[in-house]
C-alpha cells in the first residue's frame, strides 16, 4: 500500500557537517509536505513545510527539497550541532483540503563529536 | 502561550480500567488531533475533530472514544483499557496544514 517511508532509520554525522535526511512518498497527489523533530521524551516540534507548487524553501539552517518527478523530500541541515540529534519525522496530506496528516516512521540523527 | 498541553503525563493502568486523557490548546486553533505513537509503528491518528462540534475517525480508533469539550479541549477515553493500548498518546491542534503537537502522555496498561 501506499506510504510515507524513509530511506534510513538511522543517520550518524560529524558535528559542523551537513545533514541530509531523506524521504520517499509514493502518492503523486500528496500537496504538502512537513518535517518534524522529536527528541527523546518529547512531543513533535514542527521545523518547516513545503507545499507540492515548490521545490525548495529554506528556513534557518534547514532546507527542504521536494522532487515531485521521482516523489522525493528531503531536509538539509547546515552545521549540524549536537542539539540536532533528534528522530526527525516527514508528513504528507494525501487529499487536498484535507486535514489529515501521514507521518513516516522517522529517521534517528546522531552527531559525532 | 502554553501551546498544546497534555495531562497526565504519564499513566498505570490494570487491564479493564478507564482512564480519561486531556488535552487543551491555547493557540485559538479550530483542528485537534490524537496519535499514538509506537515502536517502529511510527504516529497513527485515532480520531481528530475539524472544528468545534464534529469528530471523525482516523487510522486506529476501535477501543476510543473522544469529546471535543470546546474550542480549546479534545479528550480522549479509555473506556476498557487493554496492554494493546500501551503507548504515547499525543495531542495536537492546527488551524491551516501545519499540527502542532503537546508533550505526550505515556501509559502502561498491565
Amino acid at each position: 500500500g501506499e506510504s510515507v517511508g524513509l530511506h534510513l532509520p538511522t543517520l550518524s554525522v560529524q558535528e559542523g557537517d551537513n545533514s541530509i535526511i531523506n524521504c520517499a512518498y509514493s502518492n503523486s497527489a500528496s500537496d504538502y509536505f512537513i518535517w518534524y523533530k522529536q527528541e527523546s521524551g518529547k512531543g513533535p516540534q514542527f521545523i518547516i513545510d513545503i507545499r507540492s507548487n515548490m521545490d525548495k524553501r529554506q528556513g534557518q539552517r534547514v532546507t527542504v527539497l521536494l522532487n515531485k518527478t521521482v516523489k522525493h523530500l528531503s531536509l538539509q541541515i547546515a552545521a549540524t550541532q549536537p542539539g540536532d540529534s533528534a528522530v526527525y519525522f516527514c508528513a504528507e496530506r494525501r487529499i487536498q483540503g484535507a486535514q489529515k496528516l501521514v507521518f513516516g516512521q522517522g529517521t534517528r540523527l546522531t552527531i559525532n563529536p | 502561550n502554553a501551546g498544546v498541553t497534555q495531562t497526565p503525563k504519564f499513566q498505570v493502568l490494570k487491564t479493564g480500567q478507564s482512564m480519561t486523557l486531556q488535552c487543551a490548546q491555547d493557540m485559538n486553533h479550530n483542528s485537534m488531533y490524537w496519535y499514538r505513537q509506537d515502536p517502529g509503528m511510527g504516529l497513527r491518528l485515532i480520531y481528530y475533530s475539524a472544528s468545534e462540534g464534529t469528530t471523525d475517525k482516523g487510522e486506529v480508533p476501535n477501543g476510543y472514544n473522544v469529546s471535543r469539550l470546546n474550542k480549546r479541549e479534545f479528550s480522549l477515553r479509555l473506556e476498557s483499557a487493554a496492554p494493546s493500548q500501551t503507548s504515547v498518546y499525543f495531542c495536537a491542534s492546527s488551524e491551516y496544514w501545519a499540527q502542532y503537537f503537546g508533550p505526550g502522555t505515556r501509559l502502561l496498561v498491565l
